[in-house]
Parts: structure tokens; sequence; C-alpha cells
């Protein structure tokens, strides 16, 4: 079946630190990568996405590279910042069937420290 | 453009009574899907409407949940009689038709509801 995996949270650095949020996933065919976060008191937003193997996505200094060897995807940041605080979830989207249902991991929270 | 809402952002009740979860997605997305993160765990799916019909229901816990989206606009998710496992955070989001396989689902600010 389609599963993923995250590292255990919370996660604390201190500003300006490098961050990485491990991802793992398992899945049949071809799936899509995501990365959600939720800031305090919001909702989800798109972090980045891959569609493909290989592919990096990045927004806002963060960055993920869909491994399919490893099947992994794991968020970085070189430099993080207080206002990067918040609940980072990576997901995936079945590549077979005619589904649009995301599977999520458990979530890792991150604090960061200034 | 206005996002996804959701109402109320938050819900106690007691034990066998019935609550009503509404969700109001992004005008002009057909796609409609709920989803629940119960006890800090992982993000389940619940459903998937296209426009007013079910597309995908197999994340239904049991027939205590009942979703509707008559007319193919707002959606409701009614909990009856509500359990102490209900708990937790509901959340909706909404998505063009024609996104296909990497579609943006944008996602409401929750439900928070406790079931006591």
């Amino acid at each position: 079946g389609n599963s993923v995996t995250q590292m255990e949270g919370p996660v604390t650095l201190s500003e300006e630190a490098f961050l990485t949020i491990n991802c793992t996933y398992t899945a049949t065919g071809y799936p899509s990568l995501f990365w959600y976060v939720q800031y305090p008191g919001e909702g989800l937003q798109l972090l980045l996405k891959a569609t493909k193997a290989d592919d990096k996505g990045s927004n806002k200094g963060f960055e993920a590279t869909y491994r399919k060897e490893t099947t992994s995807f794991h968020l970085e940041k070189g430099s993080v910042q207080v206002s990067d605080s918040a609940v980072y979830f990576c997901a995936l989207r079945p590549g077979s069937g005619n589904t649009g249902k995301l599977i999520f991991g458990q979530g890792t929270t991150l604090q960061v420290k200034p | 453009e206005a996002g996804v809402t959701q109402f109320p952002s938050h819900s106690v009740i007691e034990k066998g009574q019935t609550v009503t979860l509404r969700c109001d997605p992004i005008s002009g997305h057909d796609n409609l899907y709920w989803y629940r993160r119960v006890m800090g765990k992982e993000i389940k799916f619940l459903l998937h409407f296209v426009k007013e019909s079910k597309q995908d229901e197999s994340g239904m816990p049991n027939n205590r949940f009942l979703a509707e989206r008559t007319g193919g606009t707002y959606s409701t998710l009614k909990v009856q009689p509500a359990e102490l496992e209900d708990s937790g955070v509901y959340f909706c989001a909404s998505s063009p038709l024609a996104g296909g396989p990497t579609e943006t689902q944008y996602f409401g600010p929750g439900t928070r509801l406790l079931v006591l």
C-alpha cells in the first residue's frame, strides 16, 4: 500500500541553523510528492512539490529532491528563521488510479529559537 | 480571492451528541476533500467530492459520518452520534477539476472537534 514516514519531532534549532526533515515513502507506481506547512493558527499551505524522479521542488529557501532509488523526499533549508517555526507534513498522491487523495506523514514540529 | 473557509473553528460536544461541520471551497473548485488529524497523528483522507458526487469515500471511518455537497458548492460533514475517538482536527481542501495529478489542494484552517 501507500504510506509516508517522517522523522519524529519536535525539532528544535537555533536561528540560521541547517534544517533537514526526513521523509520516506512507500508507493505503487509513480506518485507525486509534496511538502505542506501549517503555521500556528493557520491551515495547511503547499510549500513545494515534485512530480517525477529527480525533480527538485523549491520555495522560500526550502528544497526537496524526489529520490526514487531511496524512496525519499527530504526537506532541507540552509538557514532557518524564527518565522519557519511550524508543523511540516510530507505527503504523496498515488500515481495509479483515479484518486486525488493525499496520503500524509505524521507531521514534524519545527521550533526555531532566536 | 477568498480561500477555503471552515465553520466552526472549534466545537466541544458531549459523547452521543451530533455535530455538523461546514466547508466552503474556493469558488469554482469542483474537487472538495475532507481529511482528519487525530491526536497529533498523520492527516488521514476521509472522502472526495467532484461537484456534488462522491468520487471516493474509502476513508470514511463508519456510518456515523455523513458528508453532503448539495449543489456542488459547500459541503457538510455530520457526525451522529459522536464518540470520544472522533476528536481531532477536520480539514477541508479544494482544487480545480482539471488539475490532474499535480493539482494543488488548497486547505482550510480546520475545525477542532473535542468530544467529551
